[in-house]
Order: structure tokens, then sequence, then C-alpha cells
């Protein structure tokens, strides 16, 4: 079955830093990744949608300069929390959609969680 | 717009006992209907999923739901708990094909008691 990977599982860093996560699709080609926050014991929240080889559109209150999101390939997608701040501090999920795919079904990765001191 | 209504933040059952928990959407096209498990500080799992094929979708680990139109609703089953279902659920609605963004519900924790 189709897997998505995250890197790294969990991140603690200091204020001020940036913090890149990556997500792979292993065994697919992505055209479309999706990231999303989770706060503790509630939904997932969009951030963005990416498709290869075009700028990312973001949801409506999330900082486009904040979140750097990158997605240069069809199978890696890379979000780039810039000059953290502990309020940054959440669950971060990545999803990837196959291209040849008719039922929008997503394939989540397993989660990064960044703790920022 | 699509919506996703989940009753019931939390539902705890009794190891054995019936596990029922409800969906209802909300969605002005056919909708694309799932449903993901999550356990503790790890990614979305695929329940399963409604496509416009049959209206009772079977699932992993004994789970089924079925998509009712003519009460919005897509709720998620199993006959008998087992200890390992304890986890958070999520219901999930999309527009159909070609369309992009999933809307997910709030959640359903589910608790099974020995």
């Amino acid at each position: 079955g189709a897997v998505v990977s995250q890197h790294p599982s969990w991140v603690i860093c200091k204020s001020g830093t940036s913090v890149k996560i990556e997500c792979r699709s292993l065994d697919f080609q992505a055209t479309t990744m999706f990231w999303y926050r989770q706060f503790p014991k509630q939904s997932l929240m969009l951030m963005a949608t990416s498709n290869e080889g075009s700028k990312a559109t973001y949801e409506q209150g999330v900082e486009k300069d904040k979140f750097l999101i990158n997605h240069a390939s069809l199978t890696l997608s890379t979000l780039t929390v810039t000059s953290a701040h502990p309020e940054d501090s959440s669950f971060y999920i990545c999803s990837a959609r196959d291209g040849a795919g008719v039922t929008n079904e997503q394939f989540f990765g397993p989660g990064t969680r960044l703790t920022v001191l | 717009a699509q919506s996703v209504t989940q009753l019931g933040s939390h539902v705890s059952v009794s190891e054995g006992a019936l596990v029922l928990l409800r969906c209802n959407y909300s969605s002005s096209v056919p909708p694309y209907l799932f449903w993901y498990v999550q356990y503790p500080n790890q990614g979305l799992q695929l329940l399963l999923k409604y496509t416009s094929a049959a209206t009772l979708v079977k699932g992993i680990n004994g789970f089924e739901a079925e998509f009712k139109k003519s009460e919005t609703s897509f709720h998620l089953t199993k006959p008998s708990a087992h200890m390992s279902d304890a986890a958070e659920y999520f219901c999930a609605v999309s527009e159909g094909t070609g369309a992009n963004n999933l809307f997910f519900g709030t959640g359903t924790r589910l608790t099974v008691i020995p």
C-alpha cells in the first residue's frame, strides 16, 4: 500500500531557530501533498496544499513566510518552521495524494512532534 | 461547502459491546467520505471510505460504515469492541473526483472498558 514517511518524528529546538520537516511518499508519486497541524486533543487543521513544482497554497491565517513549504519532487515535500517560537509547538502531519488516484484518498505520514523551548 | 459533524467527543464502551461513532456531513455535491483512526502520537490510518459505490462499506479491523444520503450520515460501527480499538477516530469528507481537500470532523475518542 501507499506509504508516507516523515522525518524527524520528533524535534526539540530553541526559540528563534528554524526547523525543517520532510515528508516523503515511498512507493508512489504524489502530485499533491498536504500539511496539517494538530493541537492536543483537537482535529487536524489544514495549513497548506502543495503541488509539485509550484507554490504552495496556504489556508487563511497561516503565515507563508513563517511556514515555508517546498515540493521540489513528486516524492518529497518539506515544511520549514522559521524562527520558531513556543506557540509553534505542535504535532505536524503531512499527507500525500496519489496523482493517479480518483478517490481523493490521502495517505498520512506518522507525524512530527515539534517542541520549541 | 463541505463540513463534518461528529456527535460525541468521547465514547466509552465495554469490551465486546457494540461500537457506534456518529458522523453527519454537509456537501453540495455527492461526497466522498472517510473514516480515519489515530493512535497516540501517530498519524492517521484509513479505516474505510465511501466513493459512491456500495452504501455499506467494510473496512479494516472489523469496522463498517453505512452511507445514508437521506440522513446525510456516515456512522461507523463495529459489532464487538476490542481493547485495541481505543483510539481517536476522525470522519472526513471531500467533494468528489478532482477535489483536493479533506474536511475533518473534530474527532471522537473511543475508550474501551475491560
